[in-house]
């Protein structure tokens, strides 16, 4: 079936360094991928997102890169912080539905450290 | 404003009892979606309203499983009878249109014992 997974599960960064976090897809058609954060205690939290049109958005110190030919994106949180700590995942509109029924990655925890 | 909000946060229950969880959508939000994240793996969709219709339910897993959303306000999720494997957090999301942006409740963490 559809996958939309994750690399590593845990990624632990110094605050103030730059956090990169991993995601690749299977279905060579999806076309739009939003990036969550979700906090211990809360939902997904909506953080960027990026058509597949582009190849870079950016937004407030994030940066989502999309290279569709290996099928893969990646989140970049510059200058982390501890407030950045939190699982992050990567999601995809399900083909065969509409656009919020979405596919999740598995999830990445990213933990700062001062 | 308001978010999605659900209820309980935490359910603990015995295999075989039942229980029903609510999500009260943003107000206005006609498109109310459920999904589950079971045993620290993916976010799984379940399923899809429209107001008060199933637009989708292609997720939902079981006949164990039965969600309403009476009058296409709130919805509710019962799970009866409730199996270990039913364990994880369910989280309700709601959007204005079925292509904006879908917003997330806290999620209610369900532990079968």
């Amino acid at each position: 079936g559809e996958s939309v997974g994750l690399h590593l599960p845990t990624l632990s960064v110094q605050e103030g360094d730059n956090s990169i976090i991993n995601c690749a897809y299977s279905n060579s058609a999806s076309d739009y991928f939003i990036w969550y954060k979700q906090e211990s205690g809360k939902g997904p939290q909506f953080i960027i997102d990026i058509r597949s049109n582009m190849d870079k958005r950016q937004g407030q110190r994030v940066t989502v890169l999309l290279n569709k030919t290996v099928k893969h994106l990646s989140l970049q949180i510059a200058a982390t912080q501890p407030g950045d700590s939190a699982v992050y995942f990567c999601a995809a509109p399900d083909p065969s539905g509409g656009y919020n029924k979405l596919i999740f990655g598995a999830g990445t925890r990213l933990a700062v450290h001062p | 404003e308001a978010g999605v909000t659900q209820f309980p946060s935490h359910s603990v229950i015995e295999k075989g009892q039942t229980v029903t969880l609510r999500c009260d959508p943003i107000s206005g939000h006609d498109n109310l979606y459920w999904y589950r994240r079971v045993m620290g793996k993916e976010i799984k969709f379940l399923l899809h309203f429209v107001k008060e219709s199933k637009q989708d339910e292609s997720g939902m897993p079981n006949n164990r499983f039965l969600a309403e959303r009476t009058g296409g306000t709130y919805s509710t999720l019962k799970v009866q009878p409730a199996e270990l494997e039913d364990s994880g957090v369910y989280f309700c999301a709601s959007s204005l249109q079925e292509s904006t942006e879908a917003f997330f409740g806290q999620g209610t963490r369900l532990t079968v014992v």
